[in-house]
């Protein structure tokens, strides 16, 4: 168990609609990373959070965006979903300083857009 | 730019030991990483190395860096059924002052009994 937690674990919706995800870092982690893996596309970098300021950005679609709150707790936003977002969401934390090189990541949470 | 190639699949015999092989294209990495994703659960750290060193073991596992040749390997001795999962190379970009790890697109080891 890496510490970080990411709800909902599944998540089944329809083209068009919009979904929010959910991760909590570990305790005391101040950055929060969001990464996408799909069969086609493999592990790719989203978006990372530092204490709640935007720190960078990957591979995101303009129809997804994020937040990271004064808790720590981030939110992946998806709308306008299309087949094509169906992937396995993830989210990962890291420390500060010394240990900023060290990213957990959480289980998870799969998409599948019908 | 930013690019990190493995090999796909890799077979062993239980107590062999496993090598799973891994390049990248960014000469200014600072540091490389190995990942470990079994069916149905996230990324598992393993183990990761600064780019000025050129090996590091822990326990099992040997990482060896090459460089000059931008290679590197994750050695596991002894391999085990429980080994069996998809592991990653990743490396963290030295040109952008972030996070960000761009990984490759994963090993599948199998462990024979």
């Amino acid at each position: 168990d890496s510490g970080v937690t990411q709800t909902p674990k599944h998540l089944i919706t329809a083209t068009g609609q919009r979904v929010t995800l959910r991760c909590s870092p570990r305790s005391g982690d101040l950055s929060v990373y969001w990464y996408q893996q799909s069969l086609d596309q493999g592990l790719q970098f989203l978006i990372q959070y530092y204490n709640g300021e935007e720190r960078a950005k990957g591979n995101i679609l303009e129809r997804f965006s994020a937040q990271q709150f004064p808790d720590l707790h981030s939110e992946l936003n998806l709308s306008s979903l299309e087949l094509g977002d169906s992937a396995l969401y993830f989210c990962a934390s890291s420390a500060r300083g010394a240990l900023a090189n060290e990213q957990f990541f959480g289980p998870g949470t799969r998409l599948t857009v019908l | 730019g930013e690019d990190v190639e493995q090999s796909l699949f890799l077979s062993v015999r239980e107590g062999d030991s496993s090598v799973i092989n891994c390049t990248y294209t960014d000469s200014s990495s600072t540091y490389l990483y190995w990942y470990k994703q079994e069916p149905g659960a996230g990324l598992q750290l393993l183990t990761y190395i600064f780019s000025n060193m050129d090996m590091k073991q822990d326990q099992r596992l040997t990482v060896l860096l090459n460089k000059k040749d931008k290679h590197l390997s994750l050695r596991i001795a002894d391999t085990q059924t429980g080994d069996s999962a998809i592991y990653f190379c990743a490396e963290k970009a030295g040109s952008s002052n972030t996070g960000k790890l761009i990984f490759g697109q994963g090993t599948t080891l199998q462990v024979k009994p």
